[in-house]
């Protein structure tokens, strides 16, 4: 069964750091690896898709990078605002299997 | 754009009661989903259709029941609601389900719901 994690549970950074939130499955088969955003009583919005044969995908001041074979991707905010303040969620689906979330990690970017 | 509706947007209920939670997108989707959220614990999946006319069981499918009414909307409903299910419920999308679509799941903004 695919699990998901992800470290740390909460960060908290000053306005202007370049920070990095970490996800980590246990099957490394999976089709592809998405990082979403969800803002206080909202609901996700996707940020970057990963494809299991890609490495990483940028979109502005995010990058986000996927090692298949350890099980792990990253997501890399460069420049951070306060703006950036929410919680980041991964999510991997296998073949032939429906989505498998993290439990997200809650970011506040101090000003 | 529309996007995803979910309705109501909070509830409170008794336990016993019933209810129907209502999702509708407009993006012309094939597949549609039924999550909960709970504090520490992601989104889990509660049931799922992949296409109009089917209906499959995600992870914790005890306790409720879907009807795919048209290809635009996914109802949720709870036959008699426990206080287990205190829950943010989100709806989702996607053209075609999971591993055969690489585009991003569409969300709703979720019903935030209470039993006591």
């Amino acid at each position: 069964k695919q699990e998901v994690t992800q470290i740390p549970a909460a960060l908290s950074v000053p306005e202007g750091e370049n920070l990095v939130l970490n996800c980590s499955f246990t099957d490394s088969a999976i089709y592809n690896l998405q990082w979403f955003r969800q803002d206080p009583g909202k609901g996700l919005t996707s940020l970057l898709l990963i494809q299991s044969s890609q490495r990483e995908q940028t979109s502005g001041r995010l990058n986000a990078s996927l090692d298949k074979s350890s099980g792990r991707s990253t997501l890399y905010i460069a420049a951070s605002q306060p703006g950036d303040s929410a919680t980041y969620l991964c999510a991997v689906i296998n073949y032939g299997q429906n989505f498998v979330f993290g439990p997200g990690t809650r970011l506040s970017v101090l000003p | 754009n529309a996007g995803v509706t979910q309705t109501p947007k909070f509830q409170v209920l008794k336990t016993g009661q019933s209810m129907t939670l209502q999702c509708a997108q407009d993006m012309n989707h094939n597949s549609m989903y039924w999550y909960r959220q709970d504090p520490g614990m992601g989104l889990r999946l509660i049931y799922y259709s992949a296409s109009e006319g089917t209906t499959d069981k995600g992870e914790v499918p005890n306790g409720y029941n879907v009807s795919r009414l048209n290809k635009r909307e996914f109802s949720l409903r709870l036959e008699s609601a426990a206080p287990s299910q205190t829950s943010v419920y989100f709806c989702a999308s996607t053209p075609l389900r999971g591993a055969y679509s690489n585009q991003p799941q569409h969300f709703g903004d979720g019903t935030r719901l209470s039993i006591l």
